[in-house]
C-alpha cells in the first residue's frame, strides 16, 4: 500500500564498477519513468515504461546506462562502467496511466569514488 | 528545445506576505506546465498543473502564453510552505505521456516566523 520503493537508499561504488538500481512502482500502476538529479540541478527524464516495454528511452545519456523492466512491474536501472559523473540521485516514478499524475520515490543516492 | 528556466535559487519571506516563484519556459508547441514541491525529506510531489485551473494549499499558477512564464503565487506565505518547488513542462506534442517532464533547476523557498 506504500508508494513507489527505491533501492538501495543510498549506494557508494568505485569507478568502472556495475551497479543495479531498483523501483518497485505502486501496484497497478503501468508507467513507470526513470529520473537522474544531478546536485543543484531539476530532475532529467532519463526512461520511461509502459508496460514491459521501453516507449520512450531519448533521456540515456549513453549506451552504459540500460533499464528493463521484464514483467511489467518492478525496474532496475543498470550503469556499467560507472564514473564519477554518473554520481547522482536517481528517481522513479510510477503513473496509473499515461496521463496521470506522477508518484515519486525518494530516489537511490549513487556516489562513485 | 525545451527549456524552463527559474531564475531564483532561494526565495524568503516572512510569514504572512505574499509570494511568488517565477517560472519561464521555452517551447514552440502548445504547452503544459506542472509545478511540484518537495518538503523536507519527503519525495518530490504534483503541486498543481495548469489544465486544472486548481488552487492548492492556496498557491495557484497561471499560464501566460505572451510572456511564456508559469509564476507560482500565494498571497499569505505560510511557515509550512517552506520547500522546494519545480516548474516543468510536459515534453513532445499533445497526447505525449505526461510523466516526460522538463524540469527547471527549482527555487527553494523559506518562509520565516
Amino acid at each position: 500500500g506504500a508508494g513507489v520503493s527505491q533501492t538501495p537508499s543510498n549506494k557508494v561504488t568505485e569507478k568502472g564498477k556495475y551497479v543495479e538500481l531498483r523501483c518497485d512502482p505502486i501496484s497497478g500502476h503501468t508507467a513507470l519513468y526513470w529520473y537522474r538529479q544531478s546536485l543543484g540541478q531539476g530532475p532529467e527524464f532519463l526512461i520511461y515504461f509502459q508496460g514491459t516495454g521501453a516507449a520512450d528511452d531519448s533521456g540515456l545519456p549513453n549506451d552504459r546506462f540500460f533499464a528493463v523492466r521484464p514483467e511489467g512491474s518492478v525496474s532496475t536501472l543498470k550503469i556499467q562502467r560507472t564514473e564519477r559523473g554518473d554520481s547522482a540521485v536517481y528517481l522513479c516514478a510510477s503513473s496509473l496511466r499515461d496521463n496521470s499524475p506522477l508518484h515519486f520515490g525518494n530516489g537511490t543516492r549513487l556516489t562513485v569514488t | 528545445a525545451q527549456r524552463v528556466t527559474q531564475p531564483e535559487k532561494l526565495l524568503s519571506v516572512f510569514k504572512g506576505a505574499p509570494v511568488e516563484l517565477k517560472c519561464n519556459y521555452s517551447y514552440s508547441g502548445s504547452p503544459e506546465l506542472f509545478w511540484y514541491v518537495q518538503y523536507s525529506r519527503q519525495r518530490l510531489q504534483l503541486l498543481l498543473r495548469h489544465i486544472s485551473r486548481e488552487s492548492i494549499k492556496g498557491f495557484t499558477a497561471d499560464l501566460n502564453k505572451g510572456e511564456t512564464s508559469f509564476h507560482l503565487k500565494k498571497p499569505f506565505a505560510q511557515e509550512e510552505d517552506s520547500a522546494m518547488y519545480y516548474c516543468a513542462l510536459l515534453s513532445g506534442a499533445g497526447g505525449t505521456s505526461y510523466g516526460k517532464l522538463t524540469f527547471g533547476q527549482g527555487t527553494i523557498l523559506t518562509v520565516h516566523p
